[in-house]
C-alpha cells in the first residue's frame, strides 16, 4: 500500500526559531494535507494543497505541494510555545473520492520558551 | 454545532469483552472513517463509509466491525477485545467535495 515517510520524527527548538518538516512518498498524490494534533485532541487541518507546485500560507505556516506530486513541505516561522504538538502530513489520491487519506507517522514539535 | 462527537471517551475492557464506539456528526458529511492511533505509528484506517448503508475495509480491519445505518452515525464494534486493540480511536468525517477530514476528540480504549 501507499506509505508516507515523514521527517523529522521529533524536533526540539527554541522559541522564535523556524521549523521545517517534510513528507515523501513513492506514490503520486493529488492532494496533500497538513494537520496538527494537540495533546488529548483530534487532529485539525492546517493547510490543504490541491495542485502540484502550489505554495499556500496560513499565518506563520507555509506549505508546498512538490512538483513531482510525491512530496510536501511544511514550514513554521518564528515558533511560539503554542506550536507544540504533533504535525501530520496526509496524502490522498483524489480530493473527490473517499480519499482514504494516508498519514505520515507525525513530527512531534517541542518549543522551549 | 457539536461537529464530530465520539462516545465513550474512555473505556477499560477485559480480554474477550465486546463494546461499541459511537461516532455522531452534525455536518451532513457523506464520508466517515474510523482510525486508530498508536505511539509512533500515525493514524491507521480501520474501516470507512462513503454513505448511509455502505462500509468498506481500511488498512487494519481485523477484529473490528462497523455499521452506518444512519448518515449521521458510524459505529465501530469490537466483538472480542484483545490487548493489541488497546489504542486511541478517532472518528473523522469528510465532505464529498474536499479532502479535509474533521476529527472527533478520540476514544481511549484499554484492553487488559
Amino acid at each position: 500500500g501507499q506509505q508516507l515517510n515523514q521527517s523529522p520524527q521529533s524536533m526540539f527548538i527554541q522559541e522564535g526559531e523556524d521549523v521545517s518538516m517534510n513528507c515523501t512518498s513513492s506514490s503520486i498524490f493529488n492532494t496533500w494535507l497538513w494537520y496538527k494534533q494537540d495533546p488529548g485532541e483530534g487532529p485539525v487541518l492546517l493547510i490543504a494543497l490541491y495542485k502540484a507546485g502550489e505554495l499556500t500560507s496560513n499565518g506563520r505556516l507555509t506549505a508546498q505541494f512538490g512538483t513531482t506530486r510525491k512530496d510536501s513541505f511544511l514550514n513554521i516561522s518564528a515558533s511560539i510555545p503554542s506550536d507544540v504538538g504533533i504535525y501530520f502530513c496526509a496524502g490522498q489520491g483524489s480530493a473527490t473520492n473517499a480519499g482514504k487519506s494516508t498519514f505520515g507517522d507525525g513530527t512531534t514539535l517541542t518549543v522551549k520558551p | 454545532n457539536a461537529g464530530v462527537t465520539q462516545t465513550p471517551k474512555f473505556r477499560v475492557l477485559k480480554t474477550g469483552q465486546s463494546m461499541t464506539l459511537l461516532c455522531a456528526q452534525d455536518m451532513n458529511h457523506e464520508y466517515m472513517y474510523w482510525y486508530r492511533q498508536d505511539p509512533g505509528m500515525g493514524l491507521r484506517l480501520i474501516h470507512y463509509s462513503v454513505g448511509e448503508g455502505t462500509t468498506a475495509k481500511g488498512e487494519v480491519p481485523d477484529g473490528y466491525n462497523v455499521s452506518r445505518l444512519k448518515k449521521q452515525n458510524f459505529l465501530l464494534g469490537l466483538e472480542s477485545a484483545a490487548p493489541s486493540q488497546t489504542s486511541v480511536y478517532f472518528c473523522a468525517t469528510q465532505p464529498w467535495d474536499t479532502g479535509e477530514l474533521f476529527f472527533g476528540e478520540g476514544s481511549r480504549l484499554t484492553v487488559l
